[in-house]
C-alpha cells in the first residue's frame, strides 16, 4: 500500500530561521511526491514535486525539498522563514498501480507551520 | 493559467435538502477531476474520481447515492450532496488534471457546506 506520513502536527519556528517540515513515504515502485500549502478556508496551492532527477527540488516561495531514497523521506525546507509562511502543509504521493496511472493523490495528515515574529 | 474554480464558496442549507457544488477548470480541459472532503484541521480524504463522460469511481466507504458526481464536459464536474444532514457539513475541495498530464493537479478554492 502506498502512504505518506507527516510525523509532526505542528512546527514552530522564529521568523528568519530555517524551517523543516518532515515527510516520509511508502510506495511500490518509483515515488512521485508533492508538497502543497493550504491557507485557512482555501484550497491547496502547489509548492513543488519530485518525479525524477535531482534529489533537491526547488519550488514556489523559496521552498525546496530533498528526496532521500534510502530514508524514504521528502522533507520540505526553507532557509529563512517568513510570518506569511504560516499555514497548513501537506505532503502527498501519487498512486500508481502497475501501468495504471490515475493521478490519485494520497495526502499526509498535514503539518501546521507557525512562524513567529 | 491552470485555474480551478468552485461555486459556491460557501453554502448553508437545511437538513434534508440537496446541494450542488460546481467545479470548473477555467483555462484548460480536464479529463479527470477529483473530489475531496476535509474536516477541520485534518487531511483531505479522496471521495471520488470522475472522468469526463463516464461514471465516477468512488472510494471505499463513500456513498454513491448520497454524493452524486457528474462530469458532463471537459471543464465542469458537479458534486451533489443529496438529502444533506449535519454530519455532511465539511469543506469540499475539487481538483482537476489536464489532458495527458499525470503529474499535476490543480485545486479549487473549496466549498464550505454547513447543514443545519
Amino acid at each position: 500500500a502506498q502512504s505518506v506520513a507527516q510525523p509532526e502536527d505542528q512546527v514552530n519556528v522564529a521568523e528568519g530561521n530555517p524551517l523543516t517540515v518532515k515527510c516520509t513515504y511508502s510506495v511500490s515502485g518509483n515515488p512521485y511526491l508533492f508538497w502543497y500549502v493550504q491557507y485557512p478556508n482555501r484550497g491547496l496551492q502547489f509548492l513543488l514535486k519530485y518525479i525524477t532527477g535531482d534529489n533537491l527540488v526547488k519550488g514556489s516561495y523559496g521552498f525546496e525539498a530533498e528526496f532521500n531514497k534510502s530514508q524514504t523521506s521528502f522533507h520540505l525546507k526553507k532557509p529563512s522563514a517568513l510570518v506569511s509562511d504560516s499555514a497548513l502543509y501537506f505532503c502527498a504521493v501519487r498512486v500508481v498501480f502497475g501501468s495504471s496511472n490515475t493521478g490519485k493523490l494520497i495526502f499526509g495528515q498535514g503539518t501546521t507551520l507557525q512562524v513567529k515574529p | 493559467g491552470a485555474v480551478v474554480s468552485q461555486h459556491p464558496s460557501w453554502v448553508i442549507c437545511k437538513s434534508g435538502t440537496s446541494v450542488k457544488i460546481e467545479c470548473r477548470s477555467l483555462d484548460f480541459q480536464a479529463t479527470t477531476m477529483f473530489w475531496y472532503r476535509q474536516f477541520p484541521k485534518q487531511s483531505l480524504m479522496l471521495m471520488a474520481t470522475s472522468n469526463e463522460g463516464s461514471k465516477a469511481t468512488y472510494e471505499q466507504g463513500v456513498e454513491k447515492d448520497k454524493f452524486l458526481i457528474n462530469h458532463a464536459s471537459l471543464t465542469l464536474s458537479t458534486l451533489t450532496v443529496t438529502s444533506a444532514h449535519p454530519e455532511d457539513s465539511s469543506f469540499y475541495i475539487c481538483s482537476a488534471r489536464a489532458i495527458g498530464v499525470y503529474n499535476e493537479q490543480f485545486f479549487g478554492p473549496g466549498t464550505r457546506l454547513t447543514v443545519l
